[in-house]
C-alpha cells in the first residue's frame, strides 16, 4: 500500500538559506495540498494543486515560498531566504476530488 | 482567525472510557467535518467523516455528533484503549473550496491503563 511520500523527513538549515522539500502523491490522486504544522497547533493550509495547476493559495505563502507540480505527479515545495519562523512540519496530502485527503509524515524543518 | 474551536485542548481517561472532544464552527459555507488522529512524527490520519445532513455517525468505536443549528460536533471513542492516545484533530471543508481543509487546535488524549 503505497500511500503519500514525502523527502526528506528533516532538514536542519542556517538562517537565510533556501530549502526544497519533495511530495510524491498517491498514484492517481489528481489533487495535491500543501500544509504547515507548528508544535501544539493544527495543521494550516498554505496551497493546492489540480493535476498541475495551482489553484489557490494562502496568505501564509510569502514571496519566499514556491510550490510546483510540473507534470500532476510528485510537487515541490521550496522556501527561500529561510526565517526562524519557518520552522515547523511541512505536510503533504493528496486526494481524488470530494475524496478524503491522505496526509504524508512530513518534512520537519528546523532553522538554526 | 480561528474558524474552527477544538476543546478541550488535552484529556485524560482510564481505559475504557469515554473521551468526548468538542469542535464549533463559524462559517456555515463548511460542508464536510472530519477527525484526524496523529501520533508523534507521524502526519495526520483519518478516522471518520460527516456531512451536515447527518446526526450521527458511527464506524467501530469512533461516533461522531453533529449539531448543525448550534454548528458544533463532536467526537467520542467508545472503550478507549491506551492506544487510543494521540492528538486528535476536528477539521471543517467549505464547500466549493478544493477540498481546503480547516483544522481545530487539536486534542491531545492519553488513555491510562
Amino acid at each position: 500500500d503505497t500511500g503519500v511520500s514525502q523527502d526528506p523527513r528533516h532538514k536542519i538549515t542556517k538562517r537565510g538559506q533556501n530549502v526544497t522539500f519533495r511530495c510524491d502523491p498517491i498514484s492517481e490522486h489528481n489533487r495535491l495540498y500543501w500544509y504547515r504544522q507548528t508544535l501544539g497547533q493544527g495543521p494550516e493550509f498554505l496551497t493546492y494543486f489540480q493535476n498541475e495547476a495551482q489553484l489557490e493559495k494562502s496568505r501564509l505563502l510569502s514571496d519566499r515560498f514556491s510550490a510546483e507540480r510540473p507534470k500532476g505527479s510528485f510537487s515541490t515545495l521550496e522556501i527561500q531566504r529561510t526565517e526562524q519562523g519557518d520552522s515547523a512540519m511541512y505536510l503533504c496530502a493528496s486526494s481524488r476530488p470530494n475524496q478524503p485527503q491522505h496526509f504524508g509524515d512530513g518534512t520537519r524543518l528546523s532553522i538554526l | 482567525q480561528q474558524q474552527v474551536k477544538q476543546s478541550p485542548q488535552s484529556l485524560i481517561v482510564q481505559k475504557g472510557g469515554i473521551p468526548i472532544i468538542n469542535c464549533a464552527y463559524e462559517n456555515t459555507a463548511f460542508d464536510y467535518f472530519p477527525w484526524y488522529q496523529q501520533f508523534p512524527g507521524k502526519g495526520p490520519a483519518l478516522l471518520i467523516a460527516i456531512r451536515p445532513d447527518v446526526s450521527e455517525k458511527k464506524e467501530g468505536r469512533f461516533t461522531i455528533s453533529f449539531n448543525k443549528s448550534a454548528k458544533q460536533f463532536s467526537l467520542h471513542i467508545m472503550d478507549s484503549q491506551p492506544g487510543d492516545s494521540a492528538t486528535y484533530f476536528c477539521a471543517a471543508r467549505r464547500a466549493g473550496a478544493g477540498n481546503m481543509l480547516t483544522f481545530g487546535g487539536g486534542t491531545r488524549l492519553m488513555v491510562k491503563p
